[in-house]
């Protein structure tokens, strides 16, 4: 079974700065995906950026970027220029490649991101 | 385009209790997907509906059930309340075509079990 381990419960950073966010998983797979959602106090879950493990490249959304190691099975967050609308719980997940199967999300404990002003 | 919707968005049972939670996906979405989530167990996949039919099932009891109807709309119920059934539960929903898709949460219902 797929495990995705969040190993910092809670962060903090200035407004302006840039943080980064780890997540390791575990699988056997070669063809997955990955993504990291937020979920600030209104607990709506809102999808933050998105990566297939078969793309080298690593995605990029406006100030959100990730480290996509695949070998290292290291999937990283980094926020620039953070806000403090970025205050919120980041939850890193995991999906089996589709292609007919089933579409489970495996999700990491979360960590707690506080942006300060 | 409208987003997910669930309702109701809070409930109030108690124990022995049964309920019953809607989701409506976005238009155009034909998976639904139920996730439970706790403080103390996080977030847990309950079950993935595709065109009426249950896709996979997560480790929960058979008090947890689910479908979906022909316009891609899905209930959930949950039987013989215990009070950790308590949880905020969440809805996504997805086009599910060939690749994987992104899945897309509704705003959830938080149920208490008194």
């Amino acid at each position: 079974a797929q495990t995705v381990t969040q190993s910092q419960p809670e962060m903090s950073v200035q407004e302006a700065e840039t943080v980064t966010l780890s997540c390791t998983y575990d699988t056997s797979e070669n063809n997955y995906y990955l993504f990291w959602y937020k979920q600030p106090p209104s607990r709506q879950m809102i999808l933050v950026i998105r990566q297939e493990a078969y793309k080298q490249q690593n995605a990029t959304e406006n100030r959100f970027s990730v480290n996509f190691q695949k070998a290292a099975k290291s999937f990283s967050l980094k926020i620039s220029d953070s806000q403090l609308g970025d205050t919120a719980m980041y939850f890193c997940a995991f999906m089996s490649s589709g292609q007919g199967g089933s579409e489970k999300l495996v999700f990491g404990k979360g960590t707690k991101l506080t942006v300060n002003p | 385009k409208a987003g997910v919707t669930q309702t109701p968005r809070y409930l109030i049972k108690t124990r022995g209790q049964q309920v019953t939670l809607s989701c409506s996906p976005i238009s155009g979405h034909r998976s639904v997907s139920w996730y439970q989530q706790t403080p103390g167990q996080g977030l847990q996949f309950l079950f993935e509906y595709f065109s009426e039919t249950q896709r996979n099932k997560g480790n929960f009891p058979g008090r947890f059930s689910g479908r979906q109807f022909s316009n891609s709309r899905s209930e959930m119920n949950v039987s013989t309340l215990e009070l950790g059934d308590s949880a905020l539960y969440l809805c996504a929903s997805s086009k599910r075509g060939t690749e994987a898709e992104t899945q897309y949460f509704g705003p959830g219902t938080r149920l208490l079990v008194l």
